[in-house]
Order: structure tokens, then sequence, then C-alpha cells
């Protein structure tokens, strides 16, 4: 089992919708959680990062970690055909800066 | 905001050479790490790279095969050495500026295909 858990999609949405993107992990360790987008022929962009349960919010996106599940998720409100993109999560834990991805999410937003 | 970048950008190589990777951040970091992303996955670790001694390596990955330097607080390089068809990948080099290790940011990538 990996540690980290993402479904590949690809998922494909209209314009406007509401995308929900999703992880699951096994190693209750964690204590960091961040989502990255990634455009095709570019390194990973760091979206948000959260080290609590909840949620927390920056514009259209959302991001919420529920521990005691040991599921995380990003929420894009009203999607657009620039969010385009393949979105990664990825997880840590104390200081060694070590990070688990998932394998990422392509999201495709059609006009 | 820093900027990463990475040299070269791309590259092809032939099998049993040698290609170095070069990773300048125009401020200081407090670390420096080297992922891989091979095609059609998700990046995993290769090693952080330590400032004036040797890198610490994920399981997995060996000096031999991906020695690294870091001379200074801005600036790496990751080798890959006799490359064959299976290093063709994107080689990433991620960086923390000082704040937790949550904020950690990535290079452009490099896109090697070996032949």
């Amino acid at each position: 089992q990996k540690e980290v858990e993402q479904d590949p999609g690809p998922l494909s949405v209209p314009e406007g919708a509401i995308v929900s993107l999703n992880c699951t992990y096994s190693n209750s360790a964690f204590q960091y959680f961040m989502w990255y987008r990634q455009y095709s022929r570019k390194g990973p962009e760091l979206l948000m990062y959260t080290y609590s349960s909840g949620n927390k919010e920056d514009g259209r996106f959302t991001a919420q970690v529920d521990k005691s599940s040991k599921y995380i998720s990003l929420f894009i409100r009203d999607s657009q055909p620039s969010d385009s993109a393949t979105y990664l999560c990825a997880m840590g834990s104390g200081n060694t800066g070590k990070l688990i991805f998932g394998q990422g999410t392509t999201l495709q937003v059609k006009p | 905001s820093a900027v990463i970048s990475q040299k070269p950008s791309r590259d092809i190589c032939q099998r049993g050479t040698s290609l170095t990777i070069q990773c300048q951040v125009d401020s200081q970091v407090t670390m420096m790490f080297w992922y891989r992303q091979q095609p059609g996955q998700s990046l995993t670790l290769i090693a952080t790279a330590n400032q004036g001694s040797e890198a610490t390596y994920e399981s997995g990955f060996v000096i031999d095969k991906f020695p690294i330097s870091r001379p200074n607080l801005t600036f790496s390089t990751l080798t890959v050495s006799n490359l064959s068809p299976e290093d063709s990948s994107i080689y990433l080099c991620s960086v923390v500026f000082g704040g937790g290790q949550e904020t950690q940011y990535f290079g452009p990538g490099t896109r090697l295909l070996v032949l």
C-alpha cells in the first residue's frame, strides 16, 4: 500500500464547476499537508499548505484536512480553463523536509 | 519572490554517459532537495543536498549513481551517472527558504532522455 493515494483521473469539468480533489494517507505521523499545481512541462507550484485539521481558504481554493480519517481535499470554486493542470498532494513530518507525493490528478476545465 | 533556475532545461544523452544538472537560487535557502519524476509518475525524493557535506540519500538511491554537490547556500548540482534508458525522467530541485518545511518550492525541472 502506498503511503499516499490519489486518484490520477483524468477529471473533466465544465467551466464554473466546483472541483474536489482528494488524497488519502496511511501514515499518522504526517504533520503538514500541501497542494501543488503542475502545468505541462513546468515544475510544481505550491498552492496551499496547512498543518492542522480543518479548512484553509485562499481565494477560489480551499484546503481541507481530516487527520482522524487520514483524508485531505482541495476544492476549487468557479473553476476556470486556466485551472487545467495536474494537482499533486504532498505530506511531510518532522524537520527533514522530506515530502511524500500522491500520484497527481489531471484536471481539465472545459470552456 | 525568489527565482529557482535549473540548467539544462532538457537534454538527450547516450547510454553510458553522465549528465550534470545545476540548480541556482537567487537568495539563500536553508534546505535543498533533488527529486525525480518518471514519466506518468509522481515525484520521488532522491536526496537532501547538505551544504559542505555529503548528501543524504533516500532508500534506492546511491551516491555512485547520483553524486550531489552543494558548495554554498544558493547552488547545488546533481549528476546522473552511467546513464541508461531507465534514467529518462524529469529531475527537479526544491528549496526551503527558512520557513517551515511545508513551504517547499520547486525549480522548473530538467527533462532527460537517454537513448
